[in-house]
């Protein structure tokens, strides 16, 4: 079975400063693995998604992933936070070949401060 | 544009009413999704369907049913059997080229709170 871990229910962080969310997962095969954004009362933004080809994977609005199979992590980075990065950010992983049964971590809302 | 298309955004039922929350789709694509999201607690699985006229339940579909007659559609039915409603319902789709990976494509979501 998979599972999504996410560390940090909230994490905040100045503008400028690095962006660091955290996500370890465990599969019993290959995964793929994804983030996605969450703005206030809308849906998921597909952020950036490995699929077994780089393992630095890089995304929208500045954003890149690096898929370490040893940790079984998948963390989130950003050089230099925006104001517009204030969102709650997702981290998934697919379960197999399960066509679209996406096992999502708890979330993480990130804030950004002046 | 191509997307999903969720109604209403913003619903307010009483407690033993049962409840449809609309998802359409103009993506062709074939399998669609309903997910249900609480704070803290990510996006859980309800419902989802790989075609027309046929559906699987998720980890979570005590209380809730589905129906999938045309491939644009995907209605979800709150019923009053659903212990706890109030929720974020995020409906969303897969195309048949991101069916290996299971990147899903979601909807703006649909908020339901019962009084």
């Amino acid at each position: 079975a998979q599972s999504v871990t996410q560390l940090g229910s909230h994490v905040s962080v100045s503008e400028g400063a690095l962006v660091l969310l955290r996500c370890n997962y465990s599969s019993s095969v290959p995964p793929y693995l994804f983030w996605y954004v969450q703005y206030p009362n809308q849906g998921l933004q597909l952020l950036l998604k490995y699929t077994s080809a780089a393992t630095l994977v890089k995304g929208i609005n500045g954003f890149e992933a690096e898929f370490k199979k040893s940790e079984t992590s998948f963390h989130l980075t950003k050089p230099s936070a925006h104001m517009s990065d204030a969102a709650e950010y997702f981290c998934a992983v697919s379960r197999g070949t399960s066509y679209g049964k996406l096992t999502f971590g708890q979330g993480t809302i990130l804030t950004v401060h002046p | 544009d191509g997307g999903i298309t969720q109604s209403p955004k913003y619903l307010f039922r009483k407690e033993g009413q049962n409840v449809t929350l609309s998802c359409e789709q103009n993506l062709n694509h074939d399998a669609m999704y309903w997910y249900r999201q609480d704070p803290g607690q990510g996006l859980r699985l309800i419902y989802y369907s790989q075609i027309v006229n046929d559906f699987q339940k998720g980890d979570i579909a005590e209380g809730y049913s589905v129906s999938r007659e045309k491939k644009e559609s995907f209605p979800l039915t709150v019923t009053s059997a659903q212990k706890n409603p109030t929720a974020f319902y995020l409906c969303a789709s897969l195309s048949k080229i991101d069916r290996d990976t299971g990147e899903l494509f979601f909807g703006e979501g649909s908020r339901l709170t019962v009084l």
